[in-house]
């Protein structure tokens, strides 16, 4: 079946680092792309998305690169602090098919002082 | 930005008995809602999507008898978790589209404990 799955389950970073999370998806019908914080103990919070027309988009100290020829995401953040510490979800979707997310399994980030 | 509640955050039951879970979006209309279960150190899996006015669509393997869903209003869906058993417990967690877009907000999650 269709599916989102992460390269990382952990990942560390000092202080101060820029951090890539990787994710890999593959529906090609995927058209909307998500990236979520997840704290512990609480829902899912919107961090960035990107469309499929588009490669790249920024926010602040983020951005994701969508690569849909190898059908890879990626989220980048700079000089990671450590309240960025979480788990990390990308989810995918499909709104011209079922219109529903479907999640990555996730990525804990580790920021060390 | 937008905000969805979720109520009880907590709630603690015994085996056999019934528990509802409120979902509110509260400073937008969402037609649609989604209802997800997250288990410890692992990702959200989607139980429902929730239809204002209409029927929900559940997800192949989730029992809609079990998981009842009522989607009263553009602002308010609930989840029934009916007879409930220790292995319901989990983290549930549900959604809400905002009609302008497709931007999903999620509510902050309840914990269930069947004990």
């Amino acid at each position: 079946g269709e599916s989102v799955g992460l390269h990382l389950p952990t990942l560390s970073v000092q202080e101060g680092d820029n951090s890539i999370i990787n994710c890999a998806y593959s529906n090609s019908a995927s058209d909307y792309f998500i990236w979520y914080k997840q704290e512990s103990g609480k829902g899912p919070q919107f961090i960035i998305d990107i469309r499929s027309n588009m490669d790249k988009r920024q926010g602040q100290r983020v951005t994701v690169l969508l690569n849909k020829t190898v059908k890879h995401l990626s989220l980048q953040i700079a000089a990671t602090q450590p309240g960025d510490s979480a788990v990390y979800f990308c989810a995918e979707n499909n709104t011209g098919g079922g219109n529903k997310l479907t999640f990555g399994t996730g990525t804990q980030l580790k920021v060390e002082l | 930005g937008a905000v969805v509640s979720q109520h009880p955050s907590r709630v603690i039951c015994k085996s056999g008995t019934s528990v509802k879970i409120e979902c509110r979006s509260l400073d937008f209309q969402a037609t649609t809602m989604f209802w997800y279960r997250q288990f410890p150190k692992k990702s959200l899996m989607l139980m429902a999507t929730s239809n204002e006015g209409s029927k929900a669509t559940y997800e192949q393997g989730v029992e809609k008898d079990k998981f009842l869903i009522n989607h009263a209003s553009l602002t308010l869906s609930t989840l029934t978790v009916t007879s409930a058993h220790p292995e319901d417990s989990s983290f549930y967690i549900c959604s809400a589209r905002d009609d302008r877009g497709l931007e999903q907000y999620f509510g902050p999650g309840t914990r269930l404990t069947v004990t």
